[in-house]
């Protein structure tokens, strides 16, 4: 069975500064997509950015970027000049990229990330 | 519509009670998943349609627990028997379908049981 893991309950930082949120994941499989989701007080999921494990170079996304480590298993958000926006929750997500398995998600237990003005 | 739609935003029963929370997808998305999102907790995974078939349920906890998507589109799940545990938020979302194409989530229905 997956599991995703994000041992860091709450983190802060100033605005326009520089956050990197950490997630490590257990999988057997070779095949599979990571993702990172933004869930604010409204409690809709937002996807932030989506890294293919068969790709090596790490995916961004404006000031979002991402560290993939495969071997290790780690998966890492840095957000660059934080906002007051991206205050909210942020999960950690696995899903299989393989065909005949189950296109669900596999999610962390988040990691609340405040901003201070 | 322009996103997935929940209703109830909220819903409030007491224990012992039958309840049922819809689900209305992107027009067009053929997948559309249930989640289950325990406070402090990350959505866990209850079931998932593919048309009109469930191709996943593992994840429903216990047969009080059943989903249905007849038409292929709008999605029903239905709790017997609530029981306190069951309190949560609920997700859904859909996609096109296949591992490449985004979840788009809906904003939940919280459900508390008295």
């Amino acid at each position: 069975a997956q599991t995703v893991t994000q041992s860091q309950p709450e983190m802060s930082v100033q605005e326009a500064e520089t956050v990197t949120l950490s997630c490590t994941y257990d999988t057997s499989e070779s095949d599979y997509y990571l993702f990172w989701y933004k869930q604010p007080p409204s409690r809709q999921m937002i996807l932030v950015i989506r890294q293919e494990a068969y790709k090596q170079q790490n995916a961004t996304e404006n000031r979002f970027s991402v560290n993939f480590q495969k071997a290790a298993k780690s998966f890492s958000l840095k957000i660059s000049d934080s906002q007051l926006g991206d205050a909210a929750m942020y999960f950690c997500a696995w899903g299989r990229a393989s065909q005949g398995g189950s296109e669900k998600l596999v999610f962390g237990k988040g990691m609340k990330l405040t901003v201070n003005p | 519509g322009a996103g997935v739609s929940q209703t109830p935003s909220n819903k409030v029963t007491e224990k012992g009670k039958y309840v049922e929370l819809r689900c209305d997808p992107i027009s067009g998305h053929t997948a559309l998943y249930w989640y289950r999102q325990s406070l402090g907790q990350g959505p866990e995974f209850l079931i998932y349609f593919q048309g009109t078939g469930a191709a996943d349920d593992s994840g429903l906890p216990n047969d009080r627990f059943f989903a249905v998507r007849p038409e292929g589109s709008v999605s029903t799940l239905k709790i017997q028997r609530t029981e306190r545990g069951d309190s949560a938020v609920y997700l859904c979302a859909s996609s096109k379908g296949g591992y490449l194409n985004e979840q788009f989530f809906g904003p939940g229905t919280r459900l508390t049981v008295l």
